[in-house]
């Protein structure tokens, strides 16, 4: 595609739900990053897939964030019994890049979650 | 612990006017410092970068000025235009690691 696609747009979740949300990154890039932004705040990483290999979870706050990227392109992050401290934008990258990626990013509009 | 630190938190410039943003960081490994812009409802979009072998770094009315030794940058914005009523972010990588470490936002609003 021309861009990355991000879905759902908006999602509201009732506490304790799991959600997914999804990312489809531009075609034949090899990195794909989620960042989490919260109200008012800057972009923080969660995770890094260099194609199916997540090689950094390092910002994944808590074992109810899971994040899969299985045949190296769509990804799909987790979020299982949701905490109304979840709710903010989640943003997707992608790269057509290797190591040192952080150079080529091109961000999704992201899917906002709002945990009610 | 936050390694980049933005300011102002917003800034009001009349049009044709400067904006001028200032971002500092603490890690000295940190190799490649971009700009993002971000309007509301998208995703931040890359506006211009620069890397520490230079001190500046102009493209279009955007430069970035660098001083390695204070550890600082800044993005100045010439003749601001109303479309140029934005979030700004400044971010910093190293090489080793891939990941962005943004800063936390100047809502710049350009009156007419």
């Amino acid at each position: 595609g021309a861009g990355v696609s991000q879905s759902p747009r908006y999602k509201v979740a009732k506490r304790g739900q799991d959600v997914a949300l999804r990312c489809d990154p531009i075609s034949g890039h090899v990195s794909l990053f989620w960042y989490q932004q919260a109200l008012g705040q800057g972009p923080e990483f969660l995770t890094y897939f260099q194609n199916e290999a997540q090689l950094d979870k390092s910002g994944l706050p808590s074992d109810r964030f899971f994040a899969e990227r299985p045949e190296g392109s769509v990804s799909t992050l987790k979020i299982q019994r949701t905490q109304q401290e979840d709710s903010a934008v989640y943003l997707c990258a992608s790269s057509p890049q290797g190591q040192g990626t952080s150079y080529g990013y091109t961000f999704g509009s992201g899917t906002r979650l709002t945990v009610v | 612990q936050q390694q980049v630190k933005q300011s102002p938190q917003s800034l009001i410039v009349q049009k044709g006017g400067i904006s001028i943003i200032n971002c500092a960081y603490e890690n000295t490994a940190f190799d490649y410092f971009p700009w993002y812009q971000q309007f509301p409802g998208k995703g931040p979009a890359l506006l211009i970068a620069i890397r520490p072998d230079v001190s500046e770094k102009k493209e279009g009315r955007f430069t970035i000025s660098f001083n390695k030794s204070a550890k600082q940058f800044s993005l100045h914005i010439m003749d601001s235009q109303p479309g140029d009523s934005a979030t700004y972010f400044c971010a910093a990588s190293d090489y080793n690691t891939d990941k962005l470490i943004f800063g936390t936002g100047t809502r710049l609003q350009v009156f007419p």
